[in-house]
């Protein structure tokens, strides 16, 4: 099925642990990104890519590093997690005018 | 820079009945985008509707139609005829070009809760 595939669904870290989020989609998207959600914060954009090989940083990037070698996937590397960033992380991606295609999100608990 | 707001935190509407949802932003670009996304309690993120700027007709999917107001920057959800599933948060969402590059803003969601 076409669609963005999001892994893991769930994650426990300890705190200083490291861990990578995949996301993969395989509708030719140019742009894909990265969101956490919190409550009452709606979701904020972490780090958003418009192709292969360009990756810039969105509203919320410290702590989090990305990488675009291919237009299929789009990684996001918590480098040291920390309790703050416990939250629902969400891959989307999107061409041009059309509107996202989400993944099932991911929740992260650091302990 | 622009915002996305949704001044309504919650809504409730009974089962059959019609609800409006609110969604104001602030932008200085004629040529954008505006999505309405739902969130079940699955988590599952789902697009509703859209709007292109340029567009004058207002948006349409089913039970589900916009307000767009252009010079008020206004874009309502109205959900006609509402049904248990519709309960969910419901996102507002603006997509327009920043320095040559799209960015897509989203405000803090609406719960709306169905009443049976």
């Amino acid at each position: 099925n076409a669609g963005v595939t999001q892994t893991p669904k769930f994650q426990v870290l300890k705190t200083g642990q490291s861990m990578t989020l995949q996301c993969a989609q395989d509708m030719n998207h140019e742009y894909m990104s990265w969101y956490r959600q919190d409550p009452g914060m709606g979701l904020r954009l972490i780090h958003y890519s418009v192709g292969a090989g360009i990756t810039d940083q969105g509203e919320v990037p410290n702590g989090y590093n990305v990488s675009r070698s291919t237009t299929e996937d789009f990684p996001l590397r918590l480098l040291s997690a920390a309790p703050s960033q416990t939250s629902v992380y969400f891959c989307a991606s999107s061409y041009l005018g059309v509107g996202y295609t989400f993944g099932s999100g991911t929740r992260l608990t650091v302990v | 820079a622009q915002t996305v707001t949704q001044s309504q935190p919650e809504m409730s509407v009974q089962e059959a009945e019609t609800v409006t949802l609110s969604c104001t932003y602030d932008t200085s670009e004629s040529d954008y985008y505006l999505f309405w996304y739902k969130q079940p309690p699955s988590r599952q993120m789902i697009l509703v509707i859209r709007q292109e700027a340029y567009k004058q007709q207002n948006a349409t999917e089913n039970r589900f139609s916009v307000n767009f107001q252009k010079a008020a920057k206004s874009f309502s959800l109205k959900i006609s005829d509402s049904q248990l599933g519709d309960a969910a948060m419901y996102f507002c969402a603006y997509k327009g070009r920043t320095s040559g590059t799209y960015k897509y803003i989203f405000g803090t969601g609406t719960r709306l809760k169905v009443l049976a």
